[in-house]
């Protein structure tokens, strides 16, 4: 069954450098989706992409963060200055159709020191 | 504000069909119902959707009241393996779903 793989599994940053977490959507998807998760907490929409371009996004995605889909088949996160705040799982998430229900990565886990 | 409304906690015993309500009482003619699980921290697992039609998948069963404004996911045989929590969601062409609490259901030997 087609998977949404994401890289790395965990990764350690200081405070105040960048990050970029790495996702590969499922091949024919055309909808891509950054969420993350405190620890304990909610799944939060971050923000959501489709040609090209970023469709929504919530108020957790500030200047700090961007997304790009360099090549055609990978999907990024980064975060440009990371606060101890931003320590969380980040999960990828990938669509065929808007009506269609999502598939998710298993997730980074970010924890920033 | 997720815009939906799930029991905190439920238990089923293993074997049995666990029915997981939702209520969307404010849900709009276009919205469709999805169903979600969370087993530990890993990713959330798509289960099922629906608009108006009750619907069926190899994971679970899923049972919409005609007047729209409830929900009930069944998982006709639970296992282990299900204990989780399950998210409600309402959804459709905005492009986003936005979860809230959903019910953690443990399944109990």
């Amino acid at each position: 069954e087609p998977e949404v793989t994401q890289t790395p599994s965990h990764q350690v940053t200081q405070m105040g450098q960048e990050v970029i977490l790495r996702c590969v959507p499922i091949s024919n998807h055309l909808y891509f989706y950054w969420y993350r998760q405190i620890l304990g907490q909610k799944v939060e929409f971050l923000v959501s992409f489709y040609n090209n371009e970023i469709s929504e996004k919530s108020e957790i995605f500030d200047d700090q963060f961007s997304v790009e889909r360099p090549d055609g088949s990978n999907f990024t996160l980064k975060i440009r200055s990371t606060k101890l705040e931003d320590s969380a799982m980040y999960f990828c998430a990938s669509t065929e159709d808007l009506l269609y229900g999502y598939t998710f990565g298993s997730g980074t886990r970010l924890t920033v020191v | 504000d997720a815009k939906t409304t799930q029991p905190t906690s439920m238990d089923c015993a293993e074997g049995r069909a666990a029915n997981l309500p939702c209520n969307h009482s404010t849900i709009s003619g276009n919205e469709y119902v999805y169903w979600y699980r969370q087993i530990h921290s890993q990713g959330p697992q798509y289960i099922i959707h629906g608009l108006k039609n009750n619907e069926t998948n190899e994971m679970a069963s899923l049972i919409i009241t005609e007047d729209r404004k409830s929900s009930t996911l069944i998982l006709p045989h639970a296992t282990l393996r299900d204990t989780a929590v399950y998210y409600c969601i309402r959804g459709g062409h905005a492009g986003k779903s936005t979860f809230g609490d959903g019910t953690t259901l443990t399944v109990k030997p």
